[in-house]
């Protein structure tokens, strides 16, 4: 079954913590990204990725760190320089070589700062 | 230059009626024109697009209609069902990236 997973669901952290939000794709595809959403403001990219062991920062990347080793793996890390991360944060995917520039989107982790 | 303005932000429609929700952008590089549907605590899946070199496109009751002098594009919803209950974001980019609308949560009443 293809598809983009993202864990945990659901997560709680403490102020001053750093967490990482994981992200897999076995769609075979080159590009990956992730997006911020918070109510009423739509999806803010954070970082997004293009090939393995290269990535860019999008419009909202102070606080946040990503890795690309694995072109299956794209993991998001929160870090406590994040003034406001509690949000739900998605993970989407993007074949560059069909010539398609749909992003499928995984489900999503809720990422509450307690 | 790197906005896309959607409104509505809310929509109530009767079950049956036509729901239509608009977008305006401003890069006129961009060459792709994706609307997307989320149901709560799921991530958005595609539901229609478009390009610039049409004026419209359909897929059975969802309509894109695309405005290249205006930069605007709007999603027209026939036969407008309960299920349809979401909330929707266009969005606009070129290869590679997308800049996504505010959205529009749509209600439809039974």
């Amino acid at each position: 079954d293809g598809g983009i997973t993202q864990s945990p669901k659901y997560l709680f952290r403490k102020e001053g913590q750093n967490v990482t939000l994981s992200c897999e794709q076995n769609l075979n595809h080159d590009a990956m990204y992730w997006y911020r959403q918070d109510p009423g403001q739509g999806l803010r990219l954070i970082y997004y990725s293009q090939i393995v062991n290269d990535f860019q920062k999008g419009d909202i990347a102070e606080g946040y760190s990503v890795s690309r080793e694995k072109k299956e793996s794209f993991p998001l890390t929160v870090t406590s320089a994040q003034k406001n991360p509690t949000a739900f944060y998605l993970c989407a995917s993007r074949s560059e070589g069909s010539g398609r520039n749909e992003q499928f989107f995984g489900p999503g982790t809720r990422l509450t700062v307690l | 230059q790197q906005q896309v303005k959607q409104s509505p932000q809310s929509l109530i429609v009767q079950k049956g009626g036509i729901s239509i929700i608009n977008c305006a952008y401003e890069n006129t590089a961009f060459d792709y024109f994706p609307w997307y549907q989320q149901f709560p605590g799921k991530g958005p899946a595609l539901l229609i697009a478009i390009r610039p070199d049409v004026s419209e496109k359909k897929e059975g009751r969802f309509t894109i209609s695309f405005n290249k002098s205006a930069k605007q594009f709007s999603l027209h919803i026939m036969d407008s069902q309960p299920g349809d209950s979401a909330t929707y974001f266009c969005a606009a980019g070129d290869t590679g990236k997308l800049i996504f609308g505010q959205g529009t949560t749509l209600q439809v009443k039974p």
